[in-house]
């Protein structure tokens, strides 16, 4: 089956860094992907993995390992309004069509 | 840059009733996709649309319907509405082709059935 696990909730102080880790199950994986979401809005795209290593955005960096189903999302210098839902998603592809699975996302607590 | 359009972006009906949700997605997308999110909870995929085709069927009730029409905009019909169906109903646009198939999202419709 297909499965993404991801901690329900981290708190961390302004200024510092967090990981949010997020671990996979699935078959034809296609890409990873993280997503930013505040209460009540729509996910926003933070950064896409489809090879192993790691991309940097900014303060975002996002690193994907696919033999281990694993993947982290790196922020730094966190800032109060970091606080927020972030999403790990899984892209997968079957007889050519795509299907994009969401995990249930950890809560960012950004405190001053 | 214009962005996902999702109308209405609020909406009440009762227990069986029924509701459309649009959505218009960005201009050259080619691809939609419907999800529905319950408070707290992750996205959860329903249906995803290619050049007006049919791509993918995720967890669909089968009281939901919907399709993407020439324009590409595309419409959730969803009949005999149940107290569960209360979420936020977000539509999605993509390019297939561009790198990472990123998906952009609309604000959402939010439906409260009571």
């Amino acid at each position: 089956g297909q499965n993404i696990d991801q901690p329900t909730e981290m708190t961390a102080t302004e200024g510092a860094i967090v990981q949010i880790n997020c671990t996979y199950q699935t078959s034809g994986f296609n890409g990873l992907f993280w997503y930013q979401q505040h209460a009540g809005e729509a996910p926003t795209f933070l950064s896409y993995n489809v090879l192993d290593g790691l991309e940097e955005k900014g303060r975002f960096s996002s690193f994907l390992s696919r033999s281990k189903g694993y993947s982290y999302l790196l922020l730094k210098e966190l800032q109060m309004k970091d606080s927020a839902s972030y999403l790990c998603a899984i892209r997968t592809s079957t007889s050519g069509t795509y299907k994009y699975i969401f995990g249930t996302g950890t809560r960012l607590k950004v405190l001053a | 840059a214009a962005g996902v359009i999702q109308s209405p972006r609020h909406l009440i009906k009762e227990k069986r009733e029924t509701a459309t949700l649009k959505c218009y997605p960005i201009p050259r997308h080619d691809t939609v996709y419907w999800y529905q999110q319950g408070p707290g909870q992750d996205p959860q995929f329903l249906i995803s649309f290619y050049e007006k085709m049919q791509s993918d069927k995720g967890s669909i009730p089968d009281r939901f319907s919907a399709q993407q029409f020439s324009d590409y905009h595309s419409e959730l019909n969803m009949s005999s509405l149940e107290l569960g169906d209360s979420a936020l109903y977000f539509c999605a646009s993509s390019l297939e082709g561009e790198r990472g198939y990123e998906q952009y999202f609309g604000p959402g419709t939010r439906l409260t059935v009571t």
